[in-house]
C-alpha cells in the first residue's frame, strides 16, 4: 500500500517555464488537497478537491491549476513559475471522515526551485 | 493573517523530560484540532486530534490539552525520547477537510 505518492521529489525551473506536480493514492480517498510549505508559515492551502471532478480554491491559489480526473490522481500546474513559488509542495489525501479522526495522509513533498 | 500560531519556533528538551508545545489559535469557529509531527525529506504525519467539545485527549506519551475560552491548546510529551525529535506542526478545522497549520515547533530532544 504505497499511500500518496509524489513525483517528482526535487525540480528546478527557469521562471516562466510551467510544469505540473504530480500526485496519486492508492487508498480511495475522496479528499485531495495541495498544501505548500514555506519557512516561517507553516502549511498554507493551494487547492483541494472533494471528489473526482470537483475542485476548489484554497488560502494560496493564485498562480497554479488544478484538475481532478480520477480519484487517484491530483496534478498541480505551475502555469508560468515564479521565484515566489520556491517552496515544499505537499500533497494530502483523505477519506473525509478520517479528517477528524486520523488526518489527513501526506506524501513526502516536491521540493521546488525557481531561478 | 494566520489563524493558528506557534509562538515558539524551537523547544530543546531533555531526554526522559516532559516536552510542553503551544498553539493558539484567533478563529472561535474552529471545532477540530491536530497535531501532525514531520521528518526532515518527509510529510506530515498525524500525531493526534481533539474536538471541541472536549478538553482533553490522550494517546500513549502524547496529550492534547484544549482550552477554548483562551483559544488555547498545548501538546505534552512524557517521557520525551530521541525520536521525538522532529517539527510539530498544530493544525485546525472549522467542521471541514480543510487545514489552517501554525508555522511550526522544532523539538530537540537532548540525550
Amino acid at each position: 500500500n504505497a499511500g500518496v505518492t509524489q513525483t517528482p521529489k526535487f525540480q528546478v525551473l527557469k521562471t516562466g517555464q510551467s510544469m505540473t506536480l504530480q500526485c496519486a493514492q492508492d487508498m480511495n480517498h475522496e479528499y485531495m488537497s495541495w498544501y505548500r510549505q514555506d519557512p516561517g508559515m507553516g502549511l498554507r492551502l493551494i487547492h483541494y478537491s472533494v471528489g473526482a471532478g470537483i475542485t476548489d480554491q484554497g488560502e494560496v491559489p493564485n498562480g497554479y491549476n488544478v484538475s481532478r480526473s480520477t480519484t487517484e490522481d491530483f496534478p498541480l500546474r505551475l502555469l508560468s513559475a515564479a521565484p515566489s513559488q520556491t517552496s515544499v509542495y505537499f500533497c494530502a489525501s483523505s477519506d473525509g471522515q478520517g479528517v477528524t479522526n486520523y488526518g489527513y495522509t501526506f506524501g513526502s513533498g516536491t521540493r521546488l526551485t525557481v531561478v | 493573517d494566520q489563524q493558528v500560531k506557534q509562538n515558539s519556533p524551537s523547544l530543546s528538551v531533555q531526554e526522559g523530560r516532559i516536552s510542553i508545545l503551544n498553539c493558539d489559535y484567533t478563529n472561535s469557529m474552529f471545532d477540530y484540532f491536530l497535531w501532525y509531527k514531520k521528518y526532515p525529506a518527509e510529510g506530515p504525519t498525524f500525531l493526534i486530534s481533539i474536538s471541541s467539545i472536549k478538553d482533553k485527549n490522550e494517546d500513549g506519551r502524547f496529550t492534547v490539552f484544549l482550552n477554548k475560552s483562551a483559544k488555547h491548546l498545548s501538546l505534552h510529551i512524557v517521557p520525551s525520547q530521541p525520536g521525538d525529535s522532529a517539527v510539530y506542526f498544530c493544525a485546525a478545522s472549522v467542521n471541514d477537510y480543510k487545514l489552517s497549520f501554525g508555522a511550526g515547533t522544532t523539538v530537540t530532544v537532548r540525550a
